[in-house]
């Protein structure tokens, strides 16, 4: 089973800065199959990036997602007053479970 | 409009059942594996079972093997997930959520869940 680690666990930023998000991987995986949420409270999630560095369809472009082997990341440039909200990173692989890290909270500082 | 529209929720006895559904609308479903993820209270998303396109293969999260059933009804474009003998750390929002498919030329097919629906609340409480 694939553990995924997010960090930091809270991440403070202002508006218009950029946010840079963790998500380890217990092994190497292939960037094919890890995907990125964000939830806002009482909503659902929502697919971000797919294939650690697609832009989902409304996906804005200070969105972007890269990495490979065991290390991925999420960039926020430029942040903007709806982008505070709860991200997740998932590994949806050949073999379940399709295990989700825990998440990072990004706050307005 | 492509939507997923869960159902079923409520506060139910520890050791007790419930069966969630799942209504798609504005795509084929029977066409997509479809999945199931709940989120505790406070807590992180954690995915719970899926079902390939025509119901002939299913996968849970070990926590729910044996307890827990998904399944399907393509005709009527809807997902199922059967909860029995439920315990205390089963409460949470369940999502349903479409697995859509993408294809690389080396790796082959591979997928993530591009369509969510709002969640159905369980509480499992005496």
């Amino acid at each position: 089973e694939i553990v995924l680690t997010q960090s930091p666990g809270t991440l403070s930023s202002s508006p218009g800065e950029r946010a840079t998000l963790s998500c380890r991987a217990s092994q190497t995986v292939s960037d094919i199959y890890l995907a990125w949420y964000q939830q806002k409270p009482g909503q659902a999630p929502r697919l971000l990036i797919y294939g650690a560095s697609i832009r989902a369809t409304g996906t804005p472009y200070r969105f972007s997602g890269s990495g490979s082997g065991t290390d991925f990341t999420l960039t926020i440039s430029g942040l903007e007053p709806e982008d505070f909200a709860v991200y997740y990173c998932q590994h949806y692989g050949t073999s379940p479970p399709h295990t989700f890290g825990q998440g990072t909270k990004l706050e307005i500082k | 409009e492509v939507q997923l529209v869960e159902s079923g929720g409520g506060l139910v006895q520890p050791g007790g059942s419930l069966r969630l559904s799942c209504a798609a609308s504005g795509f084929t479903s029977s066409t997509y594996w479809m999945s199931w993820v709940r989120q505790a209270p406070g807590k992180g998303l954690e995915w719970v079972a899926n079902i390939k396109e025509d119901g002939s293969e299913k996968y849970y999260v070990d926590s729910v093997k044996g307890r827990f059933t998904i399944s399907r009804d393509n005709a009527k474009n809807s997902l199922y997930l059967q909860m029995n003998s439920l315990t205390v750390e089963d409460t949470a929002v369940y999502y349903c959520a479409r697995d859509q498919v993408g294809w690389h030329l080396r790796l082959g097919y591979y997928y993530y869940m591009d369509v969510w629906g709002k969640g159905a609340t369980v509480t499992v409480s005496s």
